[in-house]
């Protein structure tokens, strides 16, 4: 299996532009999470979803959209880049939670740099 | 709210001395907390979650409901621990979201 993986690991965009992060598992996970990290800042959850058809914001979704048409893609979209979205972005997927919380399984990242 | 606070940046020791990194959470409630790691080029793993009661690559974590802290203890460190360490946060009101710490460098050196 690949696990989680997304697509372009590095990207430089001028401010107004758009683009759209992509991420896949191969895992058959339901939950699958957009997080972005910035410097000495953690990673904040920017949108997740809990199945095909569902999403939520997360803590800082604002600028963001996302879709969920099936169980293992979940594309992020930026629509009109502004600087303070310069960060590193993570896709997580994680399987049905029942009695505890399972592990959330990690892509390798897309650097995003907006000029 | 539910918040995980990591009061060091960064933390520095020498191989073979122990290492604590702190880990603080605020939560009414009854939290699920994790140790979430992430070595130089590699992407972000689970090192062990409370309910497991596990020792991982050496690294032991006790959750201590009385002070809410969740800190990460090796007796002897070695050079392959240097990595980002964050600790998280999960809730029954969060479902399986995560939140997570600000994140601590930790150094070893030789």
């Amino acid at each position: 299996n690949a696990g989680v993986t997304q697509t372009p690991k590095f990207r430089i965009l001028k401010i107004g532009q758009s683009m759209t992060l992509q991420c896949t598992q191969d895992m058959n996970h339901n939950y699958m999470y957009w997080y972005r990290q910035d410097p000495g800042m953690g990673l904040k959850l920017i949108y997740y979803s809990v199945g095909a058809g569902i999403t939520d914001k997360g803590e800082v979704p604002n600028g963001y959209n996302v879709s969920r048409s099936t169980t293992e893609d979940f594309p992020l979209r930026l629509e009109l880049a502004a600087p303070s979205q310069t960060s590193v972005y993570f896709c997580a997927s994680s399987g049905q939670t029942g009695v505890s919380y399972n592990e959330q399984f990690f892509g390798p990242g897309t650097r995003l740099t907006v000029l | 709210a539910q918040r995980v606070t990591q009061p060091e940046k960064l933390l520095s020791v020498f191989k073979g001395a122990p290492v604590e990194l702190k880990c603080n959470y605020s939560y009414s409630g009854s939290p699920e907390l994790f140790w979430y790691v992430q070595y130089s080029r590699q992407r972000l793993q689970l090192l062990l979650r409370h309910i497991s009661r596990e020792s991982i690559k050496g690294f032991t974590a006790d959750l201590n409901k009385g002070e809410t802290s969740f800190h990460l203890k090796k007796p002897f460190a070695q050079e392959e621990d240097s990595a980002m360490y964050y600790c998280a946060l999960s809730g029954k009101t969060s479902g399986s979201r995560l939140t997570f710490g600000e994140g601590t460098q930790l150094t070893v050196n030789p």
